[in-house]
């Protein structure tokens, strides 16, 4: 089975910077994908960047990026130019390579952030 | 817009009471799937369903049970609610053989007292 870690509960970051997100992984899985999903207030899971582990080239979507590490199974997010509207918890999630019906997300517990002026 | 909506925002119910939360997508997907979020836990699935009268155990599935008669409609049943059971719920539909590609619901909050 697979476990994802999100190891900082909480995080904060000052509008205009740069802050990065920890997420770990473990599986005995060669190909699988990771993800980062965004949760507002609103409550509405939202997809922020997906990574193919068969990839080398690590993911950018606009200002989220990701650190990808293959060998020390870690996935981190980074947030460059932070907006108020970055402001949710983020989930890093884990899906195995095989999209069938059985292939289903495995999350972490999450990271809050918050973005003060 | 494809959409995942979940029929109650805030629900309240007495413990022992049967409970129905319900799920439908309009995107024609195979897959459903009902999540728990808890503070600290992050999101565990509890059953998914693959097809219509499917269904398949999640993570953790005691003290629910889930039906699925049509492909667009998923239900969560917690049979005798319990205090325990107080959290929110996250519905999710899927595309089989898409790459992601979750479309999730705006969740459930229950509250069992």
């Amino acid at each position: 089975a697979q476990t994802v870690t999100q190891s900082q509960p909480e995080m904060s970051v000052q509008e205009a910077e740069t802050v990065t997100l920890s997420c770990t992984y473990d599986t005995s899985e060669s190909d699988y994908y990771l993800f980062w999903y965004k949760q507002p207030p609103s409550r509405q899971m939202i997809l922020v960047i997906r990574q193919e582990a068969y990839k080398q080239q690590n993911a950018t979507e606009n200002r989220f990026s990701v650190n990808f590490q293959k060998a020390a199974k870690s996935f981190s997010l980074k947030i460059s130019d932070s907006q108020l509207g970055d402001a949710a918890m983020y989930f890093c999630a884990f899906q195995g390579a095989y999209t069938g019906t059985a292939s289903k997300l495995t999350f972490g517990t999450g990271t809050r952030l918050q973005v003060t002026l | 817009d494809v959409k995942v909506t979940q029929s109650s925002r805030y629900l309240v119910k007495r413990t022992g009471e049967k409970v129905f939360l319900e799920c439908v997508q309009d995107m024609d997907h195979e897959n459903m799937f009902w999540y728990r979020q808890d503070p600290g836990l992050g999101l565990r699935l509890i059953y998914f369903s693959y097809d219509v009268k499917m269904k398949e155990k999640g993570d953790i599935p005691e003290g629910y049970s889930v039906s699925r008669e049509k492909k667009e409609r998923f239900s969560l049943i917690l049979e005798s609610a319990s205090t325990n059971q107080t959290s929110m719920y996250l519905c999710a539909s899927r595309s089989t053989g898409a790459l992601g590609g979750y479309t999730f619901g705006s969740g459930t909050r229950l509250t069992v007292v």
